[in-house]
């Protein structure tokens, strides 16, 4: 079955410096997607980032990148030049299913960023 | 383009009551699915609408049910609340028929119901 393993409950950053978040993910299939969401304390989830499992390139979006590496399994986020507005949860996801015929999403346990001025 | 709408963001109802929720999702996209989030359960999958079906379901029990319109928009209920019930619920709907592996899903702001 699928997995999402985030193992950094929380994080602390000074404002302006770059932070990386964990992710690993456990699957069988070949093809799938990974995202990361944003969650302030509202409770809205933001779509930050996505990452095929057949992207040669790394995905960037802003001040977001991910870091992704298939051997090991990993999808980190990367955050660059961090604001206090990065304060929130951020979850990082994996889509299930064979084709992408399903919208369901595996979520890891989320790491609480919060950014310091 | 106007978001995914929830409403009623909040919501208090008392043991053994019933509740439904509402979704809109973003105009044009047929696929509903419903997220329940707990301190202690995290992120769960409910079910996954798509044109008026139910494409995927997840491990809960049959208290909670859902549907989908025409226009796409979907409501969940959740007959015989308990006091575990209570918790944030996302809706979110995705653009790629199919679901595609490069179309996100666009979260709701949530509904936070209360049982007590």
């Amino acid at each position: 079955a699928q997995k999402i393993t985030q193992t950094q409950p929380g994080m602390f950053v000074q404002e302006k410096e770059a932070v990386t978040l964990d992710c690993t993910y456990d699957t069988s299939d070949q093809s799938y997607g990974l995202f990361w969401y944003k969650q302030p304390s509202s409770g809205e989830m933001i779509f930050l980032i996505y990452q095929g499992s057949y992207d040669e390139q790394n995905a960037t979006e802003g001040r977001y990148s991910l870091n992704f590496q298939k051997a090991r399994k990993s999808a980190n986020l990367v955050i660059s030049a961090s604001q206090l507005g990065d304060s929130a949860m951020y979850f990082c996801a994996m889509r299930e299913g064979l084709g992408g015929a399903t919208n369901k999403l595996i979520f890891g346990t989320g790491t609480l960023l919060a950014v310091q001025p | 383009k106007a978001g995914v709408t929830q409403t009623p963001r909040y919501l208090i109802k008392t043991r053994g009551q019933q509740v439904t929720l509402s979704c809109s999702p973003i105009s044009g996209h047929r696929s509903v699915s419903w997220y329940q989030q707990t301190p202690g359960q995290g992120l769960q999958f409910l079910f996954e609408y798509f044109s008026e079906t139910q494409r995927n379901k997840g491990n809960f029990p049959g208290r909670f049910s859902g549907r989908q319109f025409s226009n796409s928009r979907s409501e969940m209920n959740v007959s015989t609340l308990e006091l575990g019930d209570s918790a944030l619920y996302l809706c979110a709907s995705s653009g790629r028929d199919t679901g595609g592996y490069n179309s996100p899903l666009h979260f709701g702001n949530g509904t936070r119901l209360t049982v007590t």
